[in-house]
């Protein structure tokens, strides 16, 4: 199994700033993604952490807009750069296990004004 | 690529009907298929899984077979309680060709009433 704890649990931003989203596990992982979930949307994935390489991320999102760190084996942040309204949303951390199952962390609500 | 489709939803059922929320998938590989709910404000959980053909997975009454031959995962309950209001997610992680990454259905919405 795989506890993770992520701050903060929630924010309310001025459109414009930037806000990073740090995610903790319990044991070390190689892997740890970051979702996105829009209100009343599924969970879409904005990229894959890997611990000594770049972030992978996925169609529709880039580097400028969602830097991530990874600098050990549980531990990783998200900022959310120059927000906007449309990125508010539920930003939620992931591990996985060798069965391809995800375990979650509690997620952090982003409300951008 | 892979990908999940849900029934459209919302689903609202009165308390000990049957529900099913089907779910069929698209991989390139041999998925291992998940079911994922979300109750009201709090995180994601895995409800249950299945990780190869004809493996059926099941929890706290929640049921789904692993069906290749129509490439479906639905998710079934023979008696729903008023607990079990939430958001379900269908999910495929695919380790040949996406890694551990996992890929979500559309959620679908469950109200149950009294």
């Amino acid at each position: 199994s795989a506890v993770i704890s992520q701050k903060p649990s929630r924010d309310i931003c001025q459109r414009g700033t930037s806000l990073t989203i740090q995610c903790q596990v319990d044991s070390q992982v190689t892997m740890m993604f970051w979702y996105r979930q829009q209100p009343g949307q599924s969970l879409t994935l904005i990229a894959t952490a890997n611990q000594g390489s770049e972030a992978t991320y996925e169609s529709g999102f880039v580097i400028d807009k969602f830097p991530i760190s990874r600098p050990n084996l549980t531990f990783s942040t998200l900022t959310v750069s120059n927000m906007s309204p449309e990125d508010s949303s539920i930003y939620l951390c992931s591990v996985s296990r060798s069965t391809g199952r995800g375990y979650f962390g509690p997620g952090t609500r982003l409300t951008v004004l | 690529g892979n990908s999940v489709t849900q029934m459209e939803g919302p689903v609202t059922l009165s308390e000990e009907a049957f529900l099913t929320i089907n779910c069929t998938y698209t991989a390139t590989g041999y998925p291992s298929l998940f079911w994922y709910v979300q109750y009201p404000g709090e995180g994601l959980q895995l409800l249950l899984k299945a990780t190869k053909a004809d493996d059926k997975g099941s929890n706290k009454g929640f049921e789904a077979t692993y069906r290749k031959e129509t490439t479906s995962f639905h998710l079934e309950k023979g008696s729903v309680q008023v607990s079990d209001s939430a958001v379900y997610f269908c999910a495929l992680s695919d380790q040949e060709t996406s890694g551990s990454r996992l890929t979500f259905g559309e959620g679908t919405q469950l109200t149950v009433n009294p």
